[in-house]
């Protein structure tokens, strides 16, 4: 069975430090990959997405980055945190192939507090 | 630009209440419309709707789609305090899915 696996599960960083989360996928090849970031009290906003090793679609322009090393490793990095970056991250997956998303499948979340 | 916009923010009702949560979209490339509901961490699905006018349930769930009003409603009947969660509205396109804000649900005893 296909599973999901996403570290840490919080974190407390400060400003101006880097970032590294990351999420690998079991059980599957090929995958959809995705991060979403929820605020407080908000919705879950698309910020990267990925089709393929060294495949990046950004959503949203920030000071965040993904990349994708391996076909079933998804990271989100930044070099230099800001506050706003605070919230909750998501990593998710789906199966490749359009009509063939069963929904998505995600990854247990990493909440972030920058201070 | 794509949206999705849900309706209420936030809900407080007691047990036993029937509630009716709303989802509106413009999103091009549509291909289906799902449920989620999260509680504490990660969203779990609840229901995926791809076609009008069918109403998928489970237990005390349901949920229909109407693709020609851009609209889709989560009914949870007889509510519990369990039920108490976020609950989050995405549609699915070619590339990706994009979320609603999310409907906060509080149900007292």
């Amino acid at each position: 069975s296909q599973t999901i696996h996403q570290w840490p599960a919080t974190l407390v960083q400060p400003v101006g430090s880097p970032l590294s989360l990351e999420c690998t996928v079991e059980g599957t090849s090929n995958p959809n990959l995705y991060w979403y970031r929820q605020a407080a009290g908000r919705g879950l906003q698309l910020l990267f997405y990925s089709v393929g090793i060294g495949q990046i679609s950004s959503e949203v322009p920030q000071n965040l980055s993904a990349s994708r090393p391996q076909d079933r490793q998804f990271i989100l990095s930044s070099k230099k945190l800001l506050l706003s970056d605070s919230g909750f991250y998501l990593c998710a997956w789906s199966v490749r192939g359009q009509g063939r998303a069963f929904g998505y499948t995600f990854g247990s979340g990493t909440r972030l507090t920058v201070v | 630009e794509d949206k999705v916009v849900q309706s209420p923010l936030s809900l407080v009702v007691h047990e036993g209440d029937t509630v009716t949560l709303n989802c509106s979209y413009e999103v091009t490339n549509f291909r289906s419309l799902l449920w989620y509901k999260q509680e504490k961490k990660a969203p779990t699905f609840l229901f995926m709707l791809t076609s009008s006018g069918i109403e998928k349930k489970s237990g005390r769930l349901s949920s229909i789609l109407d693709k020609k009003e851009l609209f889709s409603i989560l009914n949870i009947t007889a509510t519990q305090t369990g039920d108490s969660a976020i609950y989050l509205c995405a549609v699915l396109n070619n590339n990706d899915m994009r979320f609603g804000a999310g409907t906060r649900l509080t149900v007292k005893p």
